[in-house]
């Protein structure tokens, strides 16, 4: 089946530093990403929707400038947390529908984010 | 705003199966059901999804009411592995397409 592999899967660093997470559909394109983020005990929260070669689409209450994300091919999409705080420790999960209006989403592993 | 409702935990024995509901009331006639779930820190991961026949695959069975309100994912005999959360979903349109929205899902716990 198709297979989304995210990287890296855990990530630590310094509160104003920057961080990049990468999500690659490996065996299929995807002209969408979505990202999500996910809180301890809680469920998953869309961020945004990656749009190959357009600008991202953010949800309401995520700020765009905080949370760069760059969809520059079909089979890559970047999540780059700015600047980053205590606040933003969370563990990001990207998704990727494999190409049909309903198919399924499959899933990268996760990464967890830790800002000291 | 996800789209369905579903109860917070359920338990089950292991090897009996598992039926978890889910809610779906305001959903329209073309919209598909999709289940997932998620075990502890890791991505979800893609269970069945259904229109408005029943479906069955490796993993579960999906019952879907005639009427489409409701549905029914079955682990026919679930394992200490199937514990995790599942989530029920109805996608939710959005400027240039459906999103998949999470809400709380079920927590369940295979017990021995």
């Amino acid at each position: 089946g198709a297979v989304v592999s995210q990287h890296p899967s855990r990530v630590i660093c310094k509160s104003g530093t920057s961080v990049k997470i990468e999500c690659r559909s490996l065996d299929f394109q995807a002209t969408t990403m979505f990202w999500y983020r996910q809180f301890p005990k809680q469920s998953l929260m869309l961020m945004a929707t990656s749009n190959e070669g357009s600008k991202a689409t953010y949800e309401q209450g995520v700020e765009k400038d905080k949370f760069l994300i760059n969809h520059a091919s079909l089979t890559l999409s970047t999540l780059t947390v700015t600047s980053a705080h205590p606040e933003d420790s969370s563990f990001y999960i990207c998704s990727a529908p494999p190409g049909t209006t309903n198919e399924k989403l499959f899933f990268g592993s996760g990464t967890q984010l830790s800002v000291l | 705003d996800a789209k369905t409702t579903q109860p917070t935990s359920m338990d089950c024995a292991e090897g009996r199966a598992a039926n978890l509901p889910c809610n779906h009331s305001t959903i329209s006639g073309n919209e598909y059901v999709y289940w997932y779930r998620q075990i502890h820190s890791q991505g979800p991961q893609y269970i069945i999804h259904g229109l408005k026949n029943n479906e069955t695959n490796e993993m579960a069975s999906l019952i879907i009411t005639e009427d489409r309100k409701s549905s029914t994912l079955i682990l026919p005999h679930a394992t200490l592995r199937d514990t995790a959360v599942y989530y029920c979903i109805v996608r939710v349109a959005g400027t240039g397409g459906f999103k998949t929205i999470f809400g709380a899902g079920t927590r369940l716990f295979v017990k021995a």
